[in-house]
């Protein structure tokens, strides 16, 4: 029973494409994040969604637009991708204020 | 948010009391000191936090000094599975808190 669970695991796509990314938790949190992890392992948070309203953009380009059609779900939607934007992208939740639950992160690779 | 000051490397014998410091002189009234991991190019791991009191739980136990200043993870009997990097962060109990990771330390156990 995956708690935070992110599809797919690994995404290789050429650059111009347009991606997504999923996620979904099964914790009953009421709030999910986007973080972005980089080649120099910084992990550094992108978006933050509770009870389906955003709640922090971390000055991320708008090629990149989250979504939350429920509580349980947070996708990730990149257009026109970059090289730069060749990363580990984890998927999390919690309950306002707590400590997080992390997904095992969707590796991207754009060639 | 807190910021937090850490090693940035440590090395433990196996078996032995892993003991990774961290400085937060900052940390307000309201912050928890929160401790993470990340194993490799998983997902961040939450290990436990606190925020006056000592802390211990199956994996680890927090010592935070009487003035908050600063914090110390304890690893009691470190094994190879616990080489990764370990995060010291504050976090606030608000609707948009969001869990900031530095640099960390990276601790690796050796035989």
């Amino acid at each position: 029973d995956t708690a935070v669970s992110q599809t797919p695991k690994y995404l290789v796509t050429q650059m111009g494409n347009d991606k997504s990314i999923k996620c979904e938790q099964n914790l009953g949190h009421d709030t999910m994040y986007w973080y972005k992890q980089d080649s120099k392992k910084f992990l550094k948070i992108m978006f933050s969604y509770n009870n389906k309203e955003l709640i922090i953009n971390e000055t991320v380009p708008n090629r990149f637009s989250p979504k939350s059609p429920d509580k349980a779900h947070l996708n990730l939607h990149i257009n026109s991708l970059e090289l730069g934007d060749s990363a580990v992208y984890f998927c999390a939740s919690s309950h306002t204020g707590s400590g997080y639950t992390f997904g095992s992160g969707t590796r991207l690779t754009v060639v | 948010d807190a910021k937090t000051t850490q090693p940035p490397s440590m090395d433990c014998a196996e078996g032995r009391a892993a003991n990774l410091p961290c400085n937060h002189s900052t940390i307000s009234g309201n912050e928890y000191v929160y401790w993470y991991r990340q194993i490799h190019s998983q997902g961040p791991q939450y290990i436990i936090h606190g925020l006056k009191n000592n802390e211990t739980n199956e994996m680890a136990s927090l010592i935070i000094t009487e003035d908050r200043k600063s914090s110390t993870l304890i690893l009691p009997h470190a094994t190879l599975r616990d080489t990764a990097v370990y995060y010291c962060i504050g976090l606030n109990t608000g609707t948009a808190s969001k869990l900031t990771f530095g640099t960390g330390t990276r601790l690796q156990v050796t035989l």
